[in-house]
């Protein structure tokens, strides 16, 4: 079963616009990660927030966490053509499973 | 580090026919896991193993699919025999202590079509 879920599914943005994706999961959780995965390769991770923090930062990237609602929700700023790839969100379950979900395909459109 | 190795990163096969997989760990990382991914499914956690002993392979979706961990350094995931509808790409990851402050490192995954 799937803890998280993203959303939108698919979203393309002019390039130097900011990209916003949401995750949303069900149950509680030690830890969210956010990965990004290119085309044909494997996946790569970017930020982990802690149930105890709200909001973290990496460079153009902005994590926030809202435990109450069971959501995070993913910004990269000023986005570059790099940056087109698929976002996934992951949570680690009281099986100590780290679950996926289906993921967010970001296009930056030149 | 070279990061989590793979091999092969292609593999085409015949119905029926035996699939091993193989995967290199980071060295010092106590857990690994293998994921399948397709389109319908997403990523899916076949199995996980902590100082290769495994943990849960709940996920693992028939005994057609046997995994193992023989050493710290090497893990192969088995099909035997395989199915068309087993054709994905299969990742291997492995961490420190997933739960904690420590990401997963993937491989680039192996493709697999099974014709």
């Amino acid at each position: 079963s799937q803890q998280g879920e993203e959303d939108p599914q698919a979203l393309s943005i002019q390039e130097g616009e900011n990209a916003t994706m949401n995750c949303s999961y069900k149950t509680s959780i030690n830890n969210l990660q956010w990965y990004r995965q290119n085309s044909g390769r494997g996946l790569v991770h970017l930020i982990l927030i802690r149930s105890n923090e709200r909001e973290k930062h990496s460079g153009r990237l902005r994590v926030t966490l809202d435990t109450s609602k069971k959501s995070s929700s993913l910004l990269i700023t000023a986005s570059r053509a790099a940056d087109t790839a698929s976002y996934f969100c992951a949570t680690m379950n009281r099986d100590d499973k780290i679950i996926f979900g289906k993921g967010t395909r970001l296009h930056i459109l030149p | 580090d070279a990061g989590v190795i793979q091999s092969p990163r292609h593999e085409v096969t015949e119905m029926g026919q035996e699939v091993t997989l193989r995967c290199k760990p980071i060295s010092g990382h106590d857990y690994l896991f293998w994921y399948r991914q397709t389109m319908m499914r997403g990523l899916e956690l076949l199995i996980y193993f902590n100082n290769n002993v495994p943990i849960d392979d709940s996920g693992m979706p028939e005994d057609r699919f046997s995994a193992k961990m023989p050493n710290a350094s090497f893990s192969t995931l088995k099909i035997q025999p395989s199915e068309p509808r087993d054709s994905a790409v299969y990742f291997c990851a492995s961490s420190f202590e997933p739960n904690y402050n420590s990401p997963l490192h993937f491989g680039n995954g192996t493709r697999l079509t099974v014709t």
